[in-house]
């Protein structure tokens, strides 16, 4: 069973970074990129990026600016995403997803929240 | 950047009522295009991949539409455990992924 589990939530203060992982298990690490998609209080959907957990090759949404790095550890089998600069703007529940752009397999979400 | 413009933002039906939602892109994507269903504290859930294949366990009511800019979702039957959002999202060539804004769907 393919499973995509996500590391718990998270309290920030504005102008730090966090670094939430995304554990996949029930399928091989380096076949399929993974995606990170934001959804933010009141707001829709909003996808941040992609890394290739192969070849580490990544592709980040304009959107974030720079503030973004996506890694992936194959020892591990575990996927992280960085924002850095935070603020209350990134108070949000992010998800990971399988995939090279249909997403079947998501993890269950991380809040983050930010607060001074 | 392809821009993908989801309408209308919110609607109420009744049970058993047809609902239909409408995504526009702002260039050709083929069909590739995907349809989610998102209930509250929950990740998305596919349901249409490739414009018009259903994802298997998906109910057939339902259904996706459309190639090219223009795209439809319709439940046929609305029931209550449809109440969510629903959001398009588009695919192609381009790595860049795009969302619809979503569309809140209630029952009167």
């Amino acid at each position: 069973e393919v499973q995509l589990v996500q590391s718990g939530a998270e309290v920030k203060k504005p102008g730090s970074t966090v670094k939430i992982s995304c554990k996949i298990s029930g399928y091989t690490f380096a076949d399929y990129y993974i995606h990170w998609v934001q959804w933010a209080p009141g707001k829709g959907l909003e996808w941040m990026g992609f890394v290739d957990p192969e070849h580490g090759h990544t592709v980040y949404a304009q959107t974030f600016q720079g503030r973004l790095t996506m890694t992936a550890d194959s020892s591990s089998d575990t996927v992280f995403l960085e924002v850095s600069s935070l603020t209350t703007q990134d108070s949000a529940v992010y998800f990971c997803a399988r995939g090279f752009g249909v997403f079947a397999h998501w993890g269950q979400g991380t809040l983050v929240s930010v607060s001074s | 950047d392809i821009q993908m413009t989801q309408s209308p933002s919110s609607l109420s039906a009744s049970v058993g009522d047809r609902v239909t939602i409408t995504c526009q892109a702002t260039r050709d994507i083929s069909n590739y295009l995907n349809w989610y269903q998102q209930k509250p504290g929950k990740a998305p859930k596919l349901l249409i991949y490739d414009a018009f294949k259903l994802e298997r366990g998906v109910p057939e009511r339902f259904s996706g539409h459309g190639s090219g800019t223009h795209f439809t979702f319709t439940i046929s039957s609305l029931q209550p455990e449809d109440t969510a959002t629903y959001y398009c999202q588009k695919f192609d060539n381009d790595p860049v992924i795009s969302f619809g804004g979503g569309t809140k769907v209630e029952i009167k």
